[in-house]
C-alpha cells in the first residue's frame, strides 16, 4: 500500500516565478492538506481540501492556490515567488477531513526560491 | 488561539535510560493530540494520538505518552531510548469539535532528540 507521494523532491525557482508541487494521498483517503515546514519551525498549515473544495485556509496570502482532483490527488500552486517561500512543502492526507483519525504525511518538497 | 509549546529545544539522553520530552498545549474544547518523529529530510511519521478514553496512549517503536488535562500537557515518553530513536519530534493538537478549523493540525516547534550510545 502506497504511502502518500509528493512531486519533484527538489526544486529550485528564481523570486517573481510560479511553482507547482504535487501530491498523491494514501489509498481510501479523500483529504489532502498542505503545511509549509521552514528550516527550524513546525509545520505551518496552509490549506485543506476535501471534495475538491478548499475547506479551511492558514494564515497565507492569495499567491498560495490549490486543487483537488476527482481522484483526490492535489496541486500546491505559489506564484510571485519570495525568498521567504524556501521551505520544505509537506503534504497530508487523511479519511473524512480527519475528524478522527491521524494525518498522514509525505516525505516534502523542498523549494529553494533564489 | 490553539497553539502548542515545546519548551525544550534539545533533549539529550544516554541509550537505555528513560526519555521524556514535553508538550503542553493551549486549545478551546477538548483537544486532540499527536506527536509525529521526522528524520533528516524526510517527512513526518505518526506515533500516537490522544482522542478519548485512557490518558495513557502507547503508540509505535515503544513510545507512550501521558494525557494531563488539568497540566495541559501531552509528554511523550520512552522506557528504554536507542541510538535510532535520535531524531526531530513534534507534538500537535487540533480541536475536537466541529467548527471552522476542523481537521487542522498546529504544531510546536519540535524538540531535538539525541540518544548517545
Amino acid at each position: 500500500d502506497a504511502g502518500v507521494t509528493q512531486s519533484p523532491t527538489h526544486l529550485i525557482k528564481t523570486r517573481g516565478q510560479q511553482v507547482t508541487l504535487r501530491c498523491s494521498p494514501k489509498s481510501g483517503h479523500d483529504t489532502v492538506s498542505w503545511y509549509q515546514q521552514a528550516l527550524g519551525q513546525g509545520p505551518q498549515f496552509i490549506f485543506q481540501y476535501y471534495e475538491e473544495e478548499e475547506r479551511q485556509r492558514g494564515n497565507f496570502p492569495d499567491r498560495f492556490s490549490g486543487h483537488q482532483f476527482p481522484n483526490y490527488s492535489s496541486e500546491l500552486n505559489v506564484n510571485a515567488l519570495l525568498l521567504g517561500d524556501s521551505a520544505l512543502y509537506l503534504c497530508a492526507s487523511s479519511r473524512d477531513r480527519g475528524l478522527f483519525y491521524e494525518q498522514y504525511f509525505g516525505p516534502g518538497t523542498r523549494l529553494t526560491v533564489t | 488561539a490553539q497553539s502548542v509549546a515545546q519548551p525544550e529545544d534539545q533533549v539529550n539522553v544516554a541509550e537505555g535510560n528513560p526519555l521524556t520530552v514535553k508538550c503542553t498545549y493551549s486549545v478551546s474544547g477538548n483537544p486532540y493530540l499527536f506527536w509525529y518523529v521526522q528524520y533528516p529530510n524526510r517527512g513526518l511519521q505518526f506515533l500516537l494520538k490522544y482522542i478519548t478514553g485512557d490518558n495513557l496512549v502507547k503508540g509505535s517503536y515503544g513510545f507512550e505518552a501521558e494525557f494531563n488535562k488539568s497540566q495541559t500537557s501531552f509528554h511523550l515518553k520512552k522506557p528504554s531510548a536507542l541510538v535510532s530513536d535520535s531524531a526531530l519530534y513534534f507534538c500537535a493538537v487540533r480541536e475536537s469539535d466541529r467548527g471552522s478549523t476542523l481537521g487542522r493540525l498546529y504544531f510546536g516547534r519540535g524538540t531535538q532528540l539525541t540518544v548517545w550510545p
